[in-house]
């Protein structure tokens, strides 16, 4: 089964509000990362947060860690039409060996 | 080239027929990785390369499917006696080493067995 569950499946908001996704998982982690997957494309890396870690900025994005509650998530602020895309978070840990595991992701639309 | 390379981008192939996926990875990456992603889903993990061996194999869906690495780059994921369940995008992707953060993923190759 997969490590990662998202929540929600699909999400659709207007331009300039913010976008929360949420991202829980099952084991312990080293870290976990998030990336963007446009239509047809293969996937782009976002952010990586470690265990140790709680919280983690980059740009527009911030993440969250709760390692007591095996969750995380993605707030992207003031979002705009090109934000537009899959998010999937993914979970690496010395017991995966060398693999990240992937959730299912969450469908952003945002609408101009 | 800068990026992780895959061909081809598109496959459309008969039931029963063979099929062979190449990943060009990016230059001095060790570790390479294969993914499956089916119509709306998540990535399904498949096979990872540390230089040219595979520690974890346990992804593949059956023994149609193998990988191999040589020379510590190029991959190449087959398929044998293709079925309609196979259509899927095959996704590669690279790493300086495992377990050392981001994946560089390239476009994937989207296969169709009619």
């Amino acid at each position: 089964s997969q490590q990662g569950e998202e929540d929600p499946q699909a999400l659709s908001i207007q331009e300039g509000e913010n976008a929360t996704m949420n991202c829980s998982y099952k084991t312990s982690i080293n870290n976990l990362q998030w990336y963007r997957q446009n239509s047809g494309r293969g996937l782009v890396h976002l952010i990586l947060i470690r265990s140790n870690e709680r919280e983690k900025h980059s740009g527009r994005l911030r993440v969250t860690l709760d390692t007591s509650k095996k969750s995380s998530s993605l707030l992207i602020t003031a979002s705009r039409a090109a934000d537009t895309a899959s998010y999937f978070c993914a979970t690496g840990s010395y017991n995966q060996g060398g693999k990240l595991i992937f959730g299912q992701g969450t469908e952003l639309s945002v609408k101009p | 080239g800068a990026g992780v390379s895959q061909s081809p981008s598109n496959k459309v192939t008969e039931k029963g027929k063979d099929v062979e996926l190449r990943c060009d990875p990016i230059s001095g990456h060790t570790a390479l990785y294969w993914y499956r992603q089916s119509l709306g889903q998540g990535l399904e993990f498949l096979i990872y390369f540390q230089g040219n061996s595979a520690p974890d194999k346990s992804g593949l869906p059956s023994d149609r499917f193998s990988a191999e690495r040589t020379g510590g780059s190029v991959s190449t994921l087959t398929i044998q006696r293709t079925q309609q369940e196979d259509s899927a995008v095959y996704l590669c992707a690279s790493n300086l080493e495992i377990n050392t953060g981001e994946l560089f993923f390239g476009e994937g190759s989207r296969l169709t067995v009619l």
